[in-house]
């Protein structure tokens, strides 16, 4: 089955550009998400990109996908305290249910 | 839309109770979902629903795990009994099966401490 992986955590200076990384092991996979898991909160869906896509922008947030390495990333520019959270990477392909990472801590210092 | 119901939120009981956690999906939404999330193993997918029907219940840990969605806007999850290992936040999650992206909406977890 899929397999998602992702580092546990980052910590980034306010202001600065974090990026999250991930790597995932199904080639079919079509749909790549980010979501995003404030303290005390469920995960909400951040963004997301289809596999004939290499990049997507929405405002701060820019997503890379490398296909033939299997490799996700999520940048955000201008990193503010309130993105603080915990960032998981997911993978769908034919049973279109996601397959999701462990999440990255994200831990924006002023 | 409400979004995910879950309840309680927090849960805290004794090895060996019964514990029953709740889960109202959002109107419409056809596929339901249960996870554990835990700091040593991430968000584990327990089991999921298709039409009230389970279709993979392999993320089950063990025969003390159980659910059931007896209608479309309702769904238990009840672990019986329970141990000090099952302390984690359980998530419910809903989405409509065929919707591009396939979004999953969560509820907020219900927090379960096993003293």
């Amino acid at each position: 089955g899929e397999d998602v992986e992702q580092s546990l955590f980052l910590s980034v200076r306010e202001g600065d550009s974090s990026v999250i990384n991930c790597t995932y092991t199904d080639s079919s996979s079509t749909y790549l998400y980010w979501y995003k898991q404030e303290p005390g909160a469920g995960l909400q869906l951040l963004t997301y990109i289809f596999s004939n896509m290499d990049m997507k922008q929405d405002q701060r947030l820019t997503v890379l996908l490398n296909k033939k390495d299997k490799h996700l990333s999520l940048r955000i520019a201008d990193t503010q305290t309130g993105d603080s959270a915990i960032y998981f990477c997911a993978a769908s392909g034919g049973s279109y249910i996601p397959t999701f990472g462990r999440g990255t801590s994200l831990i924006v210092h002023p | 839309d409400a979004g995910v119901i879950q309840s309680p939120r927090h849960e805290v009981t004794e090895m060996g109770q019964e514990v029953t956690l709740r889960c109202k999906p959002i109107s419409g939404h056809n596929s339901l979902f249960w996870y554990r999330q835990t700091m040593m193993r991430g968000l584990e997918l327990l089991i999921y629903f298709n039409n009230n029907v389970p279709i993979d219940d392999s993320g089950m840990p063990e025969d003390r795990f159980s659910a059931k969605m007896p209608n479309a806007s309702f769904s238990t999850l009840k672990i019986q009994p329970s141990e000090p290992r099952d302390s984690a936040v359980y998530f419910c999650a809903s989405s409509k099966e065929g919707a591009t992206p396939y979004e999953q909406y969560f509820g907020p977890g219900t927090r379960l401490t096993v003293t």
